[in-house]
């Protein structure tokens, strides 16, 4: 079956990094994305990977696929309160996207 | 470059009520997909839309229809409403891999 699952809550400093992980059950998914939604917003998206690869990096942002395991996560660094947000991983189904149900983090100064 | 564009932003109706909720893809996409969004859920996907077809369809009733325009834009319907609707609905569009999505309609079903 499809399921995306993803711990509800995180809570870190200001500056310190963050982690966000992700686990997914459809193993012939070819990309897996993280969203970002604000309050009252629509989603964002932040980045994606492509699912032959480990790692992509972009500015802040660090991806990890772990495709054995089927686990993705996330790493912000440096997190600043503008990163308070809830992180939504999303892997692609058959032309369908298939959401967690959110992370949400906390940024604390 | 307008990205993809939602309209109303919010909404409210009454039981058994009928609804059409718009979306305009962001430039360049031909692709639509619909997700209702509940309170303290992930978005949940209704359908896909392509070349004015229905593509794909998750896990709704019939009440909810859909229609894609030949310039690319697309409507959401509901009939019938029930209170259950009441969520956020996001259009996406896409014209390969990654989808975009705007900013949502939010429906009150009172």
């Amino acid at each position: 079956g499809e399921d995306v699952e993803q711990s509800l809550f995180l809570s870190v400093r200001e500056g310190d990094s963050s982690v966000i992980n992700c686990t997914y059950t459809d193993s012939s998914s070819t990309y897996l994305y993280w969203y970002k939604q604000e309050p009252g917003a629509g989603l964002q998206l932040l980045t994606y990977i492509f699912s032959n690869m480990d790692m992509k990096q972009d500015q802040r942002l660090t991806v990890l696929l772990n495709k054995k395991d089927k686990h993705l996560s996330l790493r912000i660094a440096d997190t600043q309160t503008g990163d308070s947000a809830i992180y939504f991983c999303a892997e692609r189904g058959t032309d369908k996207l298939i959401f967690g149900t959110g992370t949400r983090l906390q940024v604390f100064p | 470059d307008a990205g993809v564009t939602q309209s109303p932003t919010h909404l409210i109706k009454t039981r058994g009520q009928q609804v059409t909720l718009r979306c305009s893809p962001k430039s360049g996409h031909d692709t639509v997909s619909w997700y209702q969004q509940a309170l303290g859920q992930g978005p949940q996907f209704i359908f896909q839309y392509y070349e004015e077809e229905e593509r794909q369809r998750g896990n709704f009733p019939d009440r909810f229809s859909g229609h894609q325009f030949p310039n690319y834009s697309s409507e959401l319907n509901v009939n019938a409403l029930l209170l259950g609707d009441s969520a956020l609905y996001l259009c996406a569009s896409s014209s390969r891999d990654t989808q975009y999505f705007g900013a949502g309609t939010r429906l009150s079903v009172l």
